[in-house]
């Protein structure tokens, strides 16, 4: 009974390079979503993922952030050329069903915390 | 607009003794509301939830108070234990459509003190 799993769990980078982050969702779970928690702040919707629907990309901040899904299981989300402001915890979610009007649990993933220098 | 749950920031009690974590929030159209507790350096967990057909919900130790008069909520933690030290998060949602994705404000960081 695995849960939602990340990696890395910490990534340290330099201003101006690219990094993916991976998550993996819980088997089964047709929803994925990732979210942007800043130190000490709230959480912050980026992206959703639906079955092979076309992923409801209206939380990007930027066009420097992107994710893809592949094989309907594992996403990764890709900011490219980082910014100091980028630095945050990110965070993976999964659920059974996403949308509908009907809230389906989202299981959290313990988080990547990036740090830009 | 989104409506976020609205927190104080923190709030410290004894251990054993009984918390109160309030929520406000301002869409009128909420008819959905969430609890989630995030531990230091975990992801966020969900606690509870309560529709709008409903003033009070009760779980184990929890329970979670409605108010849609003056648009509260409050989240009642019986007996605290060092493990309830957390984030906690109100999430009130609109059950007929969005993209389903959360947005939480601060929350309340509950500290147990021994």
């Amino acid at each position: 009974g695995a849960g939602v799993s990340q990696s890395p769990s910490n990534k340290v980078t330099e201003k101006g390079k690219d990094v993916e982050l991976r998550c993996d969702p819980i088997s089964g779970h047709t929803a994925l979503y990732w979210y942007r928690q800043s130190l000490g702040q709230g959480l912050e919707f980026l992206i959703y993922f639906q079955g092979n629907s076309a992923p409801d990309k209206s939380g990007l901040p930027s066009d420097r952030f992107s994710a893809e899904r592949t094989g309907g299981s594992v996403s990764t989300l890709t900011i490219q050329r980082t910014q100091q402001e980028d630095s945050a915890v990110y965070l993976c979610a999964s659920s059974l069903v996403g949308g509908g009007g009907i809230y389906n649990e989202q299981f959290f993933g313990p988080g990547t915390r990036l740090t830009v220098l | 607009g989104e409506s976020v749950g609205l927190h104080l920031p923190t709030l410290s009690v004894q251990e054993g003794d009984n918390s109160i974590i309030n929520c406000a929030y301002s869409n009128s159209a909420s008819d959905y509301f969430i609890w989630y507790k995030q531990e230091s350096g975990k992801g966020p967990q969900f606690i509870i939830d309560i529709r709008s057909n409903m003033d009070k919900r009760q779980g184990q130790r929890v329970t979670v108070l409605l108010n849609k008069t003056v648009k509260h909520l409050s989240l009642q933690i019986a007996a605290t234990q060092p493990g309830d030290s957390a984030v906690y998060f109100c999430a009130p949602l609109n059950s007929g459509g969005g993209a389903d994705g959360l947005t939480f404000g601060k929350g309340t960081h509950l500290i147990i003190q021994p």
